[in-house]
């Protein structure tokens, strides 16, 4: 069956620009999850969405960070005006609940490099 | 800070080799999650515990969720370089996942 997808998988761009990164998540999982990673480290939590809405935007690192989600299903993390400090792998994940677990699937990230 | 302490950061071992990675906490968690990451992909599930003191056993890896709900470890037996890799533990709290920072192993054959 179908995955999480992302895209773009690579994205290099200068710095002061802005980018878009999609995540299309597993079909009728309504939670979705956005992480950043440095190069080998754990994952660092940016937003969570449960349908549309985001209950949980703590994470977000700063103001040049934004989130949104359409029709439960796709989203966009956008990076504006960006610094070399946010270069890193952006992975997304979907979620469904199962008896009170909750399973958790990662796309393959995106990884971006400001220069 | 992170919720989530991971030990140890790196291991180097030789095939054949037992190792456990551990995954301690102050904080209570409704469930705990391992996951296997390899270079350029995302991480994958092992498992999910959820009951105080429940033991998995997911063929060579056996994980433990400690009995107040607060920590984990995986014990892998007889290890094998294609179980190299980042693993990492995450802590489900009210919809919200706590990552560890993870342990890289390395199995050399």
């Amino acid at each position: 069956g179908a995955g999480v997808s992302q895209s773009p998988s690579n994205k290099v761009t200068e710095k002061g620009k802005d980018v878009e990164l999609r995540c299309d998540p597993i079909s009728g999982h309504t939670a979705l999850y956005w992480y950043r990673q440095s190069l080998g480290q754990g994952l660092e939590f940016l937003i969570y969405f449960q349908g549309n809405s985001a209950p949980d935007k703590s994470g977000l690192p700063s103001d040049r960070f934004s989130a949104e989600r359409t029709g439960g299903s796709v989203s966009t993390l956008t990076i504006q005006r960006t610094q070399q400090e946010d270069s890193a792998v952006y992975l997304c994940a979907s979620s469904f609940t199962s008896g009170g677990r909750y399973e958790q699937y990662f796309g393959p990230g995106t990884r971006l490099t400001v220069t | 800070t992170q919720l989530l302490e991971q030990s140890p950061q790196f291991l180097s071992i030789q095939e054949g080799e037992n190792l456990t990675v551990y995954c301690n906490s102050s904080s209570v968690f409704s469930s705990l999650q391992w996951y296997r990451q390899e270079p350029g992909e995302g991480p994958v599930l092992l498992v999910t515990v959820v009951t105080g003191g429940e033991v998995k056993k997911l063929k060579r890896l056996t994980f433990q969720f400690g009995d107040a709900r607060k920590d984990s470890s995986l014990h892998i037996t007889a290890a094998q370089p294609g179980d190299t890799g980042l693993y990492l533990c995450a802590g489900v709290k009210l919809n919200k996942f706590y990552f560890g920072s993870g342990t890289k192993l390395n199995v050399k054959p």
